[in-house]
Protein backbone atom coordinates (compact mmCIF):
# COMPACT_ATOMS: atom_id res chain seq x y z
CA UNK A 1 0.00 0.00 0.00
CA UNK A 2 1.23 3.46 -0.83
CA UNK A 3 1.88 5.49 2.20
CA UNK A 4 3.52 7.99 4.27
CA UNK A 5 6.33 6.27 6.95
CA UNK A 6 8.10 7.86 9.79
CA UNK A 7 10.90 6.51 12.39
CA UNK A 8 10.95 6.35 14.46
CA UNK A 9 7.54 6.50 16.17
CA UNK A 10 9.24 7.11 19.69
CA UNK A 11 12.47 9.35 20.66
CA UNK A 12 14.10 10.51 23.42
CA UNK A 13 16.79 12.60 23.63
CA UNK A 14 18.69 14.77 25.61
CA UNK A 15 18.48 18.84 26.42
CA UNK A 16 20.65 19.65 23.61
CA UNK A 17 21.80 16.78 21.60
CA UNK A 18 20.65 16.72 18.22
CA UNK A 19 18.54 14.89 17.19
CA UNK A 20 16.94 13.44 13.31
CA UNK A 21 13.72 12.34 12.67
CA UNK A 22 13.08 10.53 9.07
CA UNK A 23 9.85 10.63 6.79
CA UNK A 24 9.40 8.47 3.52
CA UNK A 25 6.34 8.08 1.38
CA UNK A 26 5.41 5.76 -1.49
CA UNK A 27 3.05 7.88 -3.23
CA UNK A 28 5.54 9.72 -5.57
CA UNK A 29 3.92 13.47 -4.12
CA UNK A 30 5.94 16.19 -5.23
CA UNK A 31 5.12 17.92 -1.83
CA UNK A 32 6.75 16.82 1.70
CA UNK A 33 5.65 19.20 4.66
CA UNK A 34 6.77 18.94 8.25
CA UNK A 35 4.68 19.97 11.12
CA UNK A 36 4.58 19.97 14.79
CA UNK A 37 2.23 18.96 17.26
CA UNK A 38 1.77 19.91 21.02
CA UNK A 39 -0.77 18.13 23.34
CA UNK A 40 -4.24 19.56 22.24
CA UNK A 41 -2.95 22.11 20.15
CA UNK A 42 -3.33 22.37 16.07
CA UNK A 43 -0.79 21.55 14.10
CA UNK A 44 1.75 23.81 13.42
CA UNK A 45 3.32 24.15 9.71
CA UNK A 46 7.76 23.96 9.99
CA UNK A 47 8.62 24.06 6.55
CA UNK A 48 7.52 21.95 3.37
CA UNK A 49 9.68 21.06 0.57
CA UNK A 50 7.59 21.84 -2.93
CA UNK A 51 9.81 19.51 -5.60
CA UNK A 52 13.31 20.59 -4.37
CA UNK A 53 12.33 23.98 -3.18
CA UNK A 54 12.59 24.46 0.65
CA UNK A 55 9.98 26.94 2.13
CA UNK A 56 10.77 27.92 5.76
CA UNK A 57 7.64 29.28 7.71
CA UNK A 58 8.07 32.52 9.18
CA UNK A 59 8.23 31.50 12.40
CA UNK A 60 10.10 28.49 12.30
CA UNK A 61 12.92 28.58 14.98
CA UNK A 62 16.41 28.40 13.25
CA UNK A 63 16.89 25.14 15.58
CA UNK A 64 14.94 23.37 13.07
CA UNK A 65 16.66 21.97 9.63
CA UNK A 66 15.40 20.14 6.76
CA UNK A 67 16.49 17.79 4.47
CA UNK A 68 15.26 16.20 1.39
CA UNK A 69 17.54 14.32 -0.72
CA UNK A 70 15.18 12.61 -3.26
CA UNK A 71 11.62 12.65 -3.64
CA UNK A 72 11.05 10.02 -1.39
CA UNK A 73 12.77 10.74 1.68
CA UNK A 74 12.42 14.16 3.98
CA UNK A 75 14.71 14.28 7.42
CA UNK A 76 13.70 16.74 10.25
CA UNK A 77 16.67 17.98 12.24
CA UNK A 78 16.80 19.47 15.24
CA UNK A 79 20.02 20.85 16.30
CA UNK A 80 19.82 21.48 19.77
CA UNK A 81 16.51 20.90 21.37
CA UNK A 82 15.31 22.32 24.04
CA UNK A 83 12.74 21.06 26.87
CA UNK A 84 9.75 23.19 24.83
CA UNK A 85 10.57 21.11 21.54
CA UNK A 86 8.87 17.94 23.02
CA UNK A 87 6.09 17.18 20.79
CA UNK A 88 4.69 15.06 18.19
CA UNK A 89 6.16 15.86 14.84
CA UNK A 90 4.24 14.73 11.67
CA UNK A 91 5.25 14.63 8.09
CA UNK A 92 2.85 14.41 5.58
CA UNK A 93 2.70 14.47 1.68
CA UNK A 94 0.32 16.30 -1.38
CA UNK A 95 0.44 16.13 -4.54
CA UNK A 96 -0.13 19.62 -5.98
CA UNK A 97 -0.04 21.33 -9.52
CA UNK A 98 -0.99 24.49 -10.18
CA UNK A 99 -4.29 25.98 -8.24
CA UNK A 100 -5.06 21.33 -7.99
CA UNK A 101 -7.37 20.81 -4.75
CA UNK A 102 -5.58 18.08 -2.92
CA UNK A 103 -5.18 16.87 0.85
CA UNK A 104 -2.07 15.91 2.44
CA UNK A 105 -1.53 12.12 3.35
CA UNK A 106 0.02 12.36 6.98
CA UNK A 107 2.40 9.30 8.21
CA UNK A 108 1.76 8.12 12.15
CA UNK A 109 4.13 10.72 13.28
CA UNK A 110 7.44 10.66 15.55
CA UNK A 111 6.68 11.71 19.25
CA UNK A 112 9.55 12.94 20.61
CA UNK A 113 10.70 13.14 24.40
CA UNK A 114 13.41 15.71 25.46
CA UNK A 115 15.10 15.37 28.90
CA UNK B 1 -3.79 35.02 15.30
CA UNK B 2 -6.17 31.89 14.93
CA UNK B 3 -6.88 32.12 11.28
CA UNK B 4 -9.12 28.76 11.83
CA UNK B 5 -10.85 27.85 14.68
CA UNK B 6 -12.88 25.23 16.52
CA UNK B 7 -14.23 26.53 19.36
CA UNK B 8 -15.70 23.38 21.18
CA UNK B 9 -12.71 21.02 22.64
CA UNK B 10 -15.23 18.22 23.14
CA UNK B 11 -18.29 16.54 22.22
CA UNK B 12 -20.55 14.05 23.34
CA UNK B 13 -23.60 11.88 21.14
CA UNK B 14 -25.18 9.15 21.69
CA UNK B 15 -24.71 6.19 19.17
CA UNK B 16 -27.08 6.87 16.18
CA UNK B 17 -27.47 10.39 16.61
CA UNK B 18 -26.50 13.04 14.38
CA UNK B 19 -22.35 14.42 15.25
CA UNK B 20 -22.06 18.10 14.80
CA UNK B 21 -18.92 19.70 14.22
CA UNK B 22 -17.82 23.34 13.84
CA UNK B 23 -15.20 25.38 12.58
CA UNK B 24 -15.01 28.96 11.58
CA UNK B 25 -11.93 30.89 9.89
CA UNK B 26 -10.86 34.35 9.28
CA UNK B 27 -8.91 34.14 6.16
CA UNK B 28 -10.88 34.65 2.99
CA UNK B 29 -8.58 33.53 0.77
CA UNK B 30 -8.84 30.01 2.05
CA UNK B 31 -10.68 28.48 -0.57
CA UNK B 32 -10.20 24.65 -0.12
CA UNK B 33 -11.45 23.23 3.52
CA UNK B 34 -10.81 19.81 4.98
CA UNK B 35 -11.59 17.46 7.87
CA UNK B 36 -9.16 15.25 9.54
CA UNK B 37 -10.00 12.52 11.96
CA UNK B 38 -7.22 11.72 14.83
CA UNK B 39 -6.55 8.63 16.75
CA UNK B 40 -4.62 8.42 19.76
CA UNK B 41 -0.80 7.84 18.68
CA UNK B 42 -1.62 7.82 14.87
CA UNK B 43 -1.29 10.69 12.49
CA UNK B 44 -4.63 12.37 10.89
CA UNK B 45 -6.66 10.49 8.51
CA UNK B 46 -8.42 13.10 5.49
CA UNK B 47 -11.79 12.56 5.48
CA UNK B 48 -13.58 14.69 3.15
CA UNK B 49 -12.91 17.96 1.54
CA UNK B 50 -15.10 20.61 0.53
CA UNK B 51 -13.70 23.62 -2.18
CA UNK B 52 -15.05 27.49 -1.92
CA UNK B 53 -17.03 27.04 -5.11
CA UNK B 54 -19.76 24.09 -3.35
CA UNK B 55 -21.68 24.68 -0.25
CA UNK B 56 -22.16 20.89 0.63
CA UNK B 57 -19.95 17.45 -0.05
CA UNK B 58 -21.56 14.25 0.97
CA UNK B 59 -19.20 10.95 1.51
CA UNK B 60 -21.19 8.42 2.80
CA UNK B 61 -22.22 9.35 6.15
CA UNK B 62 -20.57 12.46 6.59
CA UNK B 63 -21.27 15.82 5.09
CA UNK B 64 -19.29 19.20 5.11
CA UNK B 65 -21.30 22.40 5.10
CA UNK B 66 -19.50 25.73 3.92
CA UNK B 67 -21.16 29.16 4.44
CA UNK B 68 -18.55 31.44 2.92
CA UNK B 69 -20.39 34.62 3.68
CA UNK B 70 -20.54 33.41 7.83
CA UNK B 71 -16.69 31.97 7.48
CA UNK B 72 -18.09 29.02 8.82
CA UNK B 73 -18.03 25.20 7.86
CA UNK B 74 -19.49 21.98 9.60
CA UNK B 75 -19.13 18.55 9.32
CA UNK B 76 -22.57 16.17 9.64
CA UNK B 77 -22.09 12.94 11.08
CA UNK B 78 -25.13 10.54 10.85
CA UNK B 79 -25.67 8.24 12.35
CA UNK B 80 -22.74 8.64 14.40
CA UNK B 81 -21.05 5.43 15.50
CA UNK B 82 -18.81 4.29 18.54
CA UNK B 83 -15.73 4.18 16.01
CA UNK B 84 -16.29 7.82 14.85
CA UNK B 85 -15.17 8.59 18.44
CA UNK B 86 -11.70 10.35 17.70
CA UNK B 87 -10.02 14.02 16.98
CA UNK B 88 -11.42 15.83 14.38
CA UNK B 89 -9.37 18.72 12.86
CA UNK B 90 -10.64 21.07 10.83
CA UNK B 91 -8.11 22.47 8.12
CA UNK B 92 -8.32 25.15 5.38
CA UNK B 93 -5.81 26.28 2.85
CA UNK B 94 -5.14 29.36 -0.07
CA UNK B 95 -4.72 28.52 -3.93
CA UNK B 96 -0.92 30.53 -5.12
CA UNK B 97 0.86 28.36 -2.42
CA UNK B 98 1.64 24.47 -1.80
CA UNK B 99 -1.54 24.30 -0.27
CA UNK B 100 -0.15 24.13 3.12
CA UNK B 101 -2.82 23.67 5.72
CA UNK B 102 -4.20 25.62 8.54
CA UNK B 103 -5.40 23.94 11.39
CA UNK B 104 -8.08 24.38 14.17
CA UNK B 105 -7.03 22.93 17.23
CA UNK B 106 -9.54 19.98 17.29
CA UNK B 107 -12.64 18.65 18.43
CA UNK B 108 -12.71 15.35 20.71
CA UNK B 109 -16.38 13.90 20.02
CA UNK B 110 -17.11 10.57 21.79
CA UNK B 111 -20.13 8.36 20.38
CA UNK B 112 -21.56 6.73 23.59
CA UNK B 113 -22.84 3.52 23.26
Amino acid sequence: DAMVIQNPRYQVTQFGKPVTLSCSQTLNHNVMYWYQQKSSQAPKLLFHYYDKDFNNEADTPDNFQSRRPNTSFCFLDIRSPGLGDAAMYLCATSRVRGVSYNEQFFGPGTRLTVL
Amino acid sequence: DQQVKQNSPSLSVQEGRISILNCDYTNSMFDYFLWYKKYPAEGPTFLISISSIKDKNEDGRFTVFLNKSAKHLSLHIVPSQPGDSAVYFCAASASGSARQLTFGSGTQLTVLP
